[in-house]
């Protein structure tokens, strides 16, 4: 079974930094999916930013772009020049596509706080 | 077509009594998913519809939730004999084909049980 560890629950970033978000899984697997959500209060999550594992160059999105190192299993998210539009709830996830077997894993989440 | 949809937005029941939540997924997505959130945890699986065949269910599922997508367009959850241990916020989400590619997820369903 797979498991998404998130250790951050909690950061704050003032308004035009950077910030990296940490997350680590655990698999057996070589070929899977890595995905950045983000939930905002009281509205749906929405995809930030997703990873191949097969692809070695880390995705990037605008300001936001991750470190994927398959090795260490280590997948954190930096986000730049912040936006008090960033402040959410961000989850980390992990995705390994068998057919029939298509179920997101995520971790607990790190509340993001955008200081003004 | 906005987005996944979830009706009701909140609800409030009393302990015993059953509840059922549906999903409409955005239009000619085929696959279809229910996850449950409780406070200050992560999304877990509960169950996933391709098209109107229910593939997998997770072992949270008990016997008295019940999952249903007639004809792969909307889906409903059932819980009977609800308990307090059912309070969590209930997401659909809706992909279309393979689901290496963006998962939508809808606003949620909020149960609470007293």
């Amino acid at each position: 079974a797979q498991t998404v560890t998130q250790s951050q629950p909690e950061m704050s970033v003032q308004e035009a930094e950077t910030v990296t978000l940490s997350c680590t899984y655990d698999t057996s697997e070589s070929d899977y999916y890595l995905f950045w959500y983000k939930q905002p209060p009281s509205r749906q999550m929405i995809l930030v930013i997703r990873q191949e594992a097969y692809k070695q160059q880390n995705a990037t999105e605008n300001r936001f772009s991750v470190n994927f190192q398959k090795a260490a299993k280590s997948f954190s998210l930096k986000i730049s020049d912040s936006q008090l539009g960033d402040a959410a709830m961000y989850f980390c996830a992990f995705l390994y596509y068998n057919f029939g077997n298509e179920k997101l894993t995520f971790g607990t989440g790190t509340r993001l706080t955008i200081i003004p | 077509d906005t987005g996944v949809s979830q009706n009701p937005r909140h609800k409030i029941t009393k302990r015993g009594q059953n509840v059922t939540f549906r999903c409409d997924p955005i239009s000619e997505h085929n696959r279809l998913y229910w996850y449950r959130q409780t406070l200050g945890q992560g999304p877990e699986f509960l169950t996933y519809f391709q098209n109107e065949a229910q593939l997998e269910k997770s072992r949270l599922l008990s016997d008295r939730f019940s999952a249903e997508r007639p004809k792969g367009s909307f889906s409903t959850l059932e819980i009977q004999r609800t308990e307090q241990g059912d309070s969590a916020m209930y997401l659909c989400a809706s992909s279309p084909r393979r689901s290496n590619t963006e998962a939508f997820f809808g606003q949620g369903t909020r149960l609470t049980v007293v």
